[in-house]
């Protein structure tokens, strides 16, 4: 079975700090995994999407890489402003498209 | 710029009851799916749909939960008899093309509450 776990569960950083958020799996046949952000009571909104064959993908101040091998991958914020505080989660995706997701990270950017 | 939509936002019920949740996905989207998130958990697949076809369910889908595409914008979750642990948030989500293309990304819509008492 599928196992996702995102680590810190918990981040609250200041203002502007760079900051890296990290999803592991215990499947190296991912087909592709995306990053979302939730906000309370709200849907998911995704952010960012990396198949298996890539590396890394990138959209604003978000990076997202992706290491087979070591079933991780892990979400790089830049300059991190209030507005970024939300849940973030990682869903392990399969060819059929079910995404498994991790239990999140909360992050709070305070100013 | 399109968007998964979903009705009721909330839905309260008595435990044995029947539910209808509905989503319109996104318009040329060929993939539907339902999760739900228990209060505090994880967000859990349920079940995908492509084709008019189930093409993936998990354990959580039992024979008391069904889906449906009734016309060509509308996907349904019935829950027939619904228990106190049904008790969720449920998202529904759309993806594009077929699989294989870059196409992939799920969009989820805002998601209906629902309680049952």
């Amino acid at each position: 079975k599928q196992e996702v776990t995102q680590i810190p569960a918990a981040l609250s950083v200041p203002e502007g700090e760079n900051l890296v958020l990290n999803c592991s799996f215990t499947d190296s046949a991912i087909y592709n995994l995306q990053w979302f952000r939730q906000d309370p009571g709200k849907g998911l909104t995704s952010l960012l999407l990396i198949q298996s064959s890539q590396r890394e993908q990138t959209s604003g101040r978000l990076n997202a890489s992706l290491d087979k091998s070591s079933g991780r991958s892990t979400l790089y914020i830049a300059a991190s402003q209030p507005g970024d505080s939300a849940t973030y989660l990682c869903g392990y995706g399969t060819s059929y498209g079910k995404l498994t997701f991790g239990q999140g990270t909360i992050l709070t950017v305070h100013p | 710029e399109p968007e998964v939509t979903q009705t009721p936002s909330h839905q309260v019920t008595q435990m044995g009851q029947e539910v209808i949740l509905r989503c319109v996905p996104i318009s040329n989207h060929l993939y539907f799916y339902w999760y739900r998130q228990i209060l505090g958990q994880k967000v859990e697949f349920l079940v995908s749909f492509y084709n008019n076809e189930i093409s993936e369910k998990s354990e959580i889908f039992d024979d008391q939960f069904s889906v449906e595409r009734p016309d060509g914008s509308n996907f349904t979750l019935k829950i027939r008899s619904t228990k106190l642990e049904d008790s969720a948030m449920y998202f529904c989500a759309s993806s594009g093309v077929v699989p294989g293309t870059r196409e992939e990304t799920q969009y989820f819509g805002p998601g209906t509450r629902l309680l049952v008492l």
